[in-house]
């Protein structure tokens, strides 16, 4: 079976400074990775996805993340945050080559930017 | 022209009651799934259609029953609410479901979500 694990459930940081949100998974077979954001009240927005390729992925508003699959981890980061991006991450994996694209989402990690 | 919408966003109601949340997308999209978030914000699939044919049922109660009467719509109703029902329900959709054509996966879309509260 797969898992997400999000170790990190709230980060704080201040406004300008960079962040790192940690995502690690457990699969037996090879998945595709995914962020999703929500702000507050909304529902979920894709931030970005590794389905192959360079490892470093680059997604909207400034963020990235780096699959690193010894280490079976996809963190989330950004080198300047701002107030705006208060919200709460979610790191997600679906299975490769299934026949649905089911998604299995980690617990979640509220940012929480303070000027 | 919002691509998945949901109605209602709230829905409060009495343990007991039968109630329906409806999701409709105008994005052109063969699949669509309801999501349940519960209070501590997991987010846990329940169920997916693909051309309105139920493909993925996760373990959901039986009180929970999802209806697709065109590809562009995916309803859920809930007989006999319970306390433990009161989450916020996302409703997604996804150009396809099957991954095996090309080796790629689609990217899920999300509407607002329906706050369901049972008193």
């Amino acid at each position: 079976a797969q898992s997400v694990t999000q170790l990190d459930s709230q980060v704080p940081v201040f406004e300008e400074a960079p962040v790192e949100l940690r995502c690690n998974y457990s699969s037996s077979v090879s998945v595709y990775l995914f962020w999703y954001v929500q702000y507050p009240n909304q529902g979920l927005q894709l931030l970005l996805k590794y389905l192959s390729g360079s490892t470093l992925v680059k997604g909207i508003n400034g963020f990235e993340a780096e699959f690193n699959k010894s280490q079976t981890s996809f963190h989330l980061r950004k080198p300047s945050v701002h107030i705006s991006d208060t919200a709460e991450y979610f790191c997600a994996v679906s299975l490769y080559g299934g026949a649905t694209n089911k998604l299995i989402f980690g617990t979640g990690t509220l940012l929480a930017v303070q000027p | 022209d919002t691509a998945v919408s949901q109605t209602p966003k709230y829905l409060v109601t009495q343990m007991g009651n039968d109630k329906s949340i409806k999701c409709e997308q105008n994005l052109g999209h063969d699949t669509m799934y309801w999501y349940k978030q519960d209070s501590k914000k997991f987010l846990k699939i329940m169920f997916s259609y693909n051309n309105k044919e139920l493909i993925i049922n996760e373990t959901v109660p039986n009180r929970f029953s999802p209806k697709s009467p065109d590809k562009a719509h995916l309803n859920l109703h809930i007989n006999s609410l319970e306390l433990g029902d009161s989450a916020v329900y996302f409703c997604a959709s996804s150009p396809t479901t099957a991954q095996w054509r090309g080796g790629r996966t689609d990217t899920q879309y999300f509407g607002p979500g329906t706050r369901l509260t049972v008193l």
